[in-house]
């Protein structure tokens, strides 16, 4: 079993609703990152925390929100989505600097509709 | 055999056989690599990985083989199961950068 926790697993929602996506760890990981995985492609990175601050947003529109309130929890914050945000978004975490790689959740399948 | 698809390579091995999944990196700088195994409604997870102080790394049924040359970093599983069945992604980084995911290839173990 993943030791990365992710909830909802699936989630339907409509383009004027607000939810959010939570993950949650307790591997003693300083990083937390935020992935977007398409059908048939690779995951692509979104936002990346370390020691619980935001390092890296990839571009990604402001309808997606992150927050890491402690260094166990990570969240995703959906607001306004549009139906091509659909997909499975990914938690990971690991050591600083990604040493001995990243353990990812199983994701939440997000549908808009 | 393997076919590439319009968007996902897949590679169809005889379950028993070994099979071979090669991935080609882009960045020369990039001095660390991971190999990714993703079912289907899972996420990635952790198979084996190497440094780019070495050429080759064995784990249990897999080996991973680094060509620094020519930028070509290949996954070998011996005796190939079912349950290898899956997606598999090459991902790389440089000087404890963020990963950088391959396309990725799917795995197809014939009874």
């Amino acid at each position: 079993d993943t030791e990365v926790t992710q909830t909802p697993k699936h989630l339907v929602m409509g383009m004027t609703n607000k939810k959010s996506l939570k993950c949650e760890q307790h591997m003693g990981h300083r990083a937390m990152y935020w992935y977007k995985q398409k059908a048939k492609k690779p995951p692509e990175l979104m936002f990346v925390y370390s020691y619980e601050k935001l390092s890296i947003n990839e571009s990604v529109p402001s309808r997606f929100s992150p927050e890491c309130p402690n260094s166990s929890l990570l969240n995703l914050h959906l607001h306004a989505l549009q139906p091509e945000d659909s997909a499975l978004y990914l938690c990971a975490s690991s050591h600083p600097e990604g040493a001995d790689g990243y353990t990812f959740g199983s994701g939440t399948r997000l549908t808009v509709v | 055999g393997e076919s590439v698809g319009l968007h996902l390579p897949t590679l169809s091995v005889q379950e028993g056989d070994n099979s071979i999944i090669n991935c080609a990196y882009s960045n020369s700088a990039s001095d660390y690599f991971i190999w990714y195994k993703q079912e289907s409604g899972k996420g990635p997870q952790f198979i084996i990985d190497i440094r780019s102080n070495m050429d080759k790394r064995q784990g249990q049924r897999v080996t991973v083989l680094l060509n620094k040359t020519v930028k070509h970093l290949s996954l070998q599983i011996a005796a190939t199961q079912p349950g290898d069945s899956a997606v598999y992604f090459c991902a790389e980084s440089s000087h404890g950068q963020n990963f950088v995911f391959g396309p990725g290839t799917r795995l197809s173990v014939l009874p």
